[in-house]
């Protein structure tokens, strides 16, 4: 059973049309939910780190919440050059001390002008 | 300041050679990591290191895959001999503390024919 769950796979939107990625988890005990956007041929860029429900964080014209079973990256009028995958991974937080970060399978998110 | 730096940035070899990547990570951040990343998917981890020990690589396949961290600096990953199916992005990836963001490399391709 995945983890870690992102929707949609692929997102094509208009320049200025706003949408919402989801990453839906499963972990016992979280200690951390990590946004990173990956640009082809690159590793992933860190974007933001959210901690406990109700947490919100924003960055330009991306803005991610937290809820106990997902998060959501609110990306509000994008422009082109917001096209890339968006990446959501977990750190899960238990008695064995884990703290490797689990990864969904990522949205490519593509703007067209 | 100076992110994660990996070399190669791309490997073509031929099956049943061996090959190593290299990662210096960023200065001062003690914990690393090696990722792997096949296309369409998210980064799934290989080996974690606190200094020089290395205290997570459950997911490591230990009968060719290994990896030494001197020092508690840079790192190297080594995959002897390789099969077609490890074919994919290596990625190495820092944090100055557990339970904060991972900085990531621009990773190594990697392909086996």
């Amino acid at each position: 059973e995945d983890q870690v769950t992102q929707s949609p796979e692929a997102l094509r939107l208009q320049e200025g049309e706003s949408s919402s990625l989801n990453c839906s988890y499963t972990v016992s005990g979280l200690r951390g939910l990590f946004w990173y956007r990956q640009d082809p041929g690159k590793g992933p860029e860190f974007l933001f780190t959210l901690y406990s429900a109700g947490e919100e964080k924003e960055k330009e014209r991306l803005k991610a919440t937290l809820t106990k079973k997902e998060s959501f990256l609110h990306i509000t009028a994008p422009k082109p050059e917001d096209s890339a995958t968006y990446l959501c991974a977990v750190q899960e937080g238990n008695q064995g001390g884990s703290e490797k970060l689990v990864f969904g399978k990522g949205t490519k998110l593509t703007v067209n002008p | 300041e100076a992110g994660v730096v990996q070399s190669p940035r791309y490997k073509i070899i031929e099956k049943k050679q061996p090959v190593a990547f290299w990662c210096n990570p960023i200065s001062g951040h003690n914990t690393l990591y090696w990722y792997r990343q096949n296309l369409g998917q998210g980064p799934e981890l290989l080996i974690r290191y606190e200094n020089e020990e290395a205290v997570d690589d459950s997911q490591l396949p230990k009968d060719r895959f290994s990896a030494e961290r001197l020092k508690g600096v840079d790192s190297t990953l080594k995959i002897q001999p390789a099969e077609l199916g490890d074919s994919a992005v290596y990625l190495c990836a820092s944090s100055g503390q557990v339970n904060t963001e991972a900085f990531f490399g621009q990773g190594t391709r990697l392909t086996v024919v």
